[in-house]
């Protein structure tokens, strides 16, 4: 069975701390990994990644994936209060019909104390 | 703006009684997904539209159904059959080029009294 488990599932930091988020998978026939980012309501796209050892970057927050060992690592670096929040890694098979539907991981919890 | 809205932010359901959230993106996007959120469970799909006047069943659609009359409006409604309604529900469309990125509403919390 397909799966996406992320670790640690809740984090507490203090501001300025550097901060990695993890994301294995196990999935038939891998096509991208994506990650959100949800505050109070919706998830917020951030990255998608295909293809291995290629780091996708916006600001402060940082991006790769690693296909050999399956796995994602999300990087945010000198947190601010404002980086609190859930994030959640999903996975998208190629599987027929194209329907893009997304594996997604629970999540992890990330407080960012003054 | 373009964007995805959901309607209403909250709302309460007597036992027995079916209810319809509603998702409209004025993105042009073809694809919606419905997904309901529970504390500790991650995202779980529940229905989902390639196209117009199509929909198929995600992983949990007991209890739920869908319609999907115009590309714009993809509502759900929760019926007497789900026996443990209240989470935080979730609409999501895709567009055609985007691959696989979905783009989600600001969510509607069901409550059940």
């Amino acid at each position: 069975e397909d799966k996406v488990v992320q670790s640690p599932l809740s984090l507490v930091v203090h501001e300025g701390d550097t901060v990695t988020l993890n994301c294995s998978y196990e999935v038939t026939n891998f096509r991208s990994l994506l990650w959100y980012k949800q505050e109070k309501k919706a998830p917020t796209f951030l990255f998608m990644l295909t293809s291995s050892g290629i780091e996708k970057k916006s600001g402060r927050l940082s991006s790769i994936l690693d296909k050999k060992e399956l796995f994602s690592i999300l990087n945010i670096t000198a947190t601010q209060t404002g980086d609190s929040a859930i994030y959640l890694c999903a996975v998208a098979p190629i599987n027929a019909g194209n329907n893009r539907k997304l594996i997604w991981g629970l999540g992890t919890s990330l407080a960012v104390n003054p | 703006d373009g964007g995805i809205t959901q309607s209403p932010k909250y709302l309460f359901r007597k036992e027995g009684q079916n209810v319809t959230l509603s998702c409209e993106q004025n993105l042009n996007h073809d694809a919606m997904y419905w997904y309901r959120q529970d504390p500790g469970q991650g995202l779980r799909l529940i229905y989902y539209s390639q196209i117009v006047n199509d929909f198929q069943k995600g992983d949990i659609a007991e209890g739920y159904s869908v319609s999907r009359e115009k590309k714009e409006s993809f509502p759900l409604t929760v019926t007497s059959a789900q026996k443990n309604p209240t989470a935080f529900y979730l609409c999501a469309s895709r567009g055609a080029g985007a691959k696989e990125t979905q783009y989600f509403g600001p969510g509607t919390r069901l409550l059940v009294l």
